[in-house]
């Protein structure tokens, strides 16, 4: 079947626009995450939802940043007045049950690279 | 707080030379530990997992890893290098003390993987 898949692969902006990332998670998975990663940094977690509820937005940067999954599936990360310090490459993964099996893999997406000018 | 920390950012090695790739982990109970490889332009992929059913782990392509408690650690290694190798890998760490850890993942900064003819 499909992986997770994330759109656009790509996006510039321009400093203090409103952008929207969009996941694609792999069917019937119910856990999903979001994670930032910087320029050769790691992975940062950002939020992770179980089923349509945010469970876990510790992650989350500050006020402008916030995501949804209003139907258990797909999700989207928007980002509000954006900052040339939001440039990243934003990843989502999912995984089969989340929090009943906190070891289950994580499937992650190709990503979406955010460049603000 | 958990940490990961990746000792290298660069590693070097010939084709058919034994690959060891560092990893060490702060953390206040015995977490769940991952290697994850990231190849260009791809997602990242999950390579192997120790979960605490054995302490070598083996994974895909011909890695392994030990988790050493008494090192706090869990080094990937592969006997013999191929130059289909060569990417960026990840070590990454998750609390098992359950309840609200929800199988967020923790990562290092990453090592990138050269692999010589």
């Amino acid at each position: 079947g499909a992986g997770v898949s994330q759109t656009p692969s790509n996006k510039v902006t321009e400093k203090g626009k409103y952008v929207e990332l969009r996941c694609d998670p792999i069917s019937g998975h119910t856990a999903l995450y979001w994670y930032r990663q910087s320029l050769g940094q790691g992975p940062e977690f950002l939020i992770y939802f179980q089923g349509t509820g945010a469970a876990d937005d510790s992650g989350l940067p500050n006020d402008r940043f916030f995501a949804v999954r209003p139907e258990g599936s797909v999700s989207t990360l928007k980002i509000q007045r954006t900052e040339r310090g939001d440039s990243a490459v934003y990843l989502c993964a999912s995984s089969q049950r989340g929090l009943a099996g906190i070891t289950d893999t994580q499937y992650f997406g190709p990503g979406t690279r955010l460049t603000v000018l | 707080a958990q940490s990961v920390t990746q000792l290298g950012s660069h590693v070097s090695v010939s084709e058919g030379a034994l690959v060891l790739l560092r990893c060490n982990y702060s953390s206040s109970v015995p977490p769940y530990l991952f290697w994850y490889v990231q190849y260009p332009n791809q997602g990242l992929q999950l390579l192997l997992k120790y979960t605490s059913a054995a302490t070598l782990v083996k994974g895909i392509n011909g890695f392994e890893a030990e988790f050493k408690k008494s090192e706090t650690s869990f080094h990937l290694t592969k006997p013999s290098a191929h130059m289909s190798d060569a990417a960026e890998y990840f070590c990454a760490v998750t609390d098992n003390a359950g309840g609200t850890s929800y199988g967020k993942l923790t990562f290092g900064q990453g090592t990138i993987l050269t692999v010589h003819p």
